[in-house]
């Protein structure tokens, strides 16, 4: 069965700092894919990046980078110089091939970034 | 092109009444997931339509609950006798093809209150 962990329930960090979201998964399958979405405090998500089992590159993007390792089964997410308007529900999701229809989300961490 | 379309954003019903939430995915796609996020929790995964086709109702309540995806039209989620415990934001989210090869696009969601 999938699972995915996000054990920081809430970060708060002050403007400018840099700030780490964890996410640990538990999967049988070889092949998957990891996703991260944002939700800010409108409601919609916004899909961030998807990461497949194959690709163990780190990706980075603007302020953002992904840290993606199968050895300890983790894909955590780093906001460089943290912005106010970086302040949402951050949520690690995880897709199996055995599963192809549905991804399992984490329970989110939300972040509190403060001026 | 639009992306994925939800109405209504905001339902409200009382209790033992009938709710329906509509979905209509991006042109071209024909997968539709439906994904219930109770308040402070996470996505959970409902259901796995495809054109005239469910394919994975595993995380549908056993009563109340039924969706469809016809050949024309939106996909429909449908609570018969809504409860209290309802109350939550209902999202969808299309691709053109099984979720391993592609992102899903997510809606932004219809957001239901049981009185």
């Amino acid at each position: 069965a999938q699972k995915v962990t996000q054990a920081q329930t809430e970060i708060s960090v002050v403007e400018k700092e840099d700030v780490t979201l964890d996410c640990v998964y538990e999967t049988r399958d070889t092949t998957y894919y990891l996703f991260w979405y944002k939700q800010p405090p409108s409601g919609e998500l916004v899909f961030l990046i998807r990461r497949n089992s194959f690709d163990e590159q780190n990706e980075i993007s603007g302020r953002y980078s992904w840290n993606f390792q199968k050895s300890t089964s983790s894909f955590n997410f780093t906001i460089t110089a943290s912005q106010v308007v970086d302040s949402a529900v951050y949520f690690c999701a995880l897709s199996e091939v055995t599963n192809a229809g549905k991804s399992t989300f984490g329970d989110g961490t939300t972040l509190t970034v403060k001026p | 092109n639009a992306g994925v379309m939800q109405n209504p954003r905001h339902l409200v019903r009382r209790r033992g009444q009938e709710a329906r939430l509509r979905c209509s995915p991006m042109k071209g796609h024909s997968h539709v997931y439906w994904y219930r996020q109770l308040p402070e929790e996470g996505l959970k995964f409902m259901v796995y339509l495809q054109k005239e086709n469910i394919i994975d109702e595993s995380g549908m309540p056993k009563e109340r609950f039924s969706a469809e995806f016809p050949k024309e039209g939106p996909s429909i989620l449908r609570i018969q006798q809504v409860v209290r415990g309802d109350s939550a934001a209902y999202f969808c989210a299309s691709s053109p093809a099984p979720l391993l090869y592609n992102e899903q696009f997510f809606g932004p969601g219809t957001r239901l209150t049981v009185l």
